[in-house]
């Protein structure tokens, strides 16, 4: 069964400090990984994926990605946080060669950059 | 700036009105989506009409109804709702078919009902 955790409910950082946000899953075959962001009364947008190739992967607003199979993660990382980074974020995983009805969610994980 | 609007953003009803969600995207996608956004629970993929074909959560109530006319325009038809559906209801598109196939959605209907 696909499953996707995000452990972290809520994560603080100080501005300036580099940041993580974790996400691990489980899938059958290849997965097909993806960030997205939420700031308030707004929708979801995509910040990053892995499909295949290098295993870091860079995306919009300066995050990146690295996905780790033996450890089943792909925690979203930034080198240097900005308080404008502080938002909702969504982690999401669905087989490779699936539907997208197959794609699911993390409970998401609330980032908070302290200025 | 997005390529899928939803309309209306926020809307208020009663126990026995009916009114409707709407969302068109401007992507060229062949794929849209209705979910639905509750306070510290996962995102809920209510339907999904890919391809022609329309897939749903069987664990969606009735009162919710989906309507696709064409591949940019989707509907969410409301009807006699309770409390407890009152949330967020985002709607996305992506190109299925090939390719990675991410979504993209729109700013949400925030949906309160009394």
């Amino acid at each position: 069964a696909q499953s996707v955790a995000q452990p972290e409910d809520q994560v603080n950082v100080a501005e300036g400090n580099p940041l993580t946000v974790k996400c691990t899953y489980s899938v059958s075959g290849n997965p097909y990984l993806f960030w997205y962001v939420q700031y308030p009364n707004r929708g979801l947008q995509f910040l990053l994926k892995y499909i295949t190739g290098d295993n870091l992967v860079k995306g919009s607003y300066g995050f990146e990605a690295e996905f780790n199979k033996s450890q089943t993660s792909f925690h979203l990382k930034k080198p240097s946080a900005l308080v404008s980074d502080s938002a909702l974020y969504f982690c999401a995983v669905r087989g490779a060669h699936t539907g997208a009805n197959n794609l699911f969610f993390g409970t998401g994980t609330r980032l908070t950059v302290i200025p | 700036e997005t390529g899928v609007t939803q309309t209306p953003r926020h809307l208020v009803m009663g126990m026995t009105n009916k009114k409707s969600l709407k969302c068109e995207q401007h992507l060229g996608h062949n794929a849209m989506y209705w979910y639905k956004q509750s306070a510290k629970k996962p995102l809920e993929l209510m339907f999904v009409y890919s391809l022609e074909e329309r897939v749903e959560n069987n664990s969606v109530p009735s009162r919710f109804s989906p309507e696709c006319p064409n591949s940019s325009h989707l509907f969410l038809h409301l009807h006699t709702l309770q409390p407890e559906d009152s949330a967020l209801y985002l709607c996305a598109s992506s190109q299925e078919g090939g390719g990675s196939g991410e979504l993209f959605f729109g700013e949400g209907s925030r949906l309160t009902v009394l």
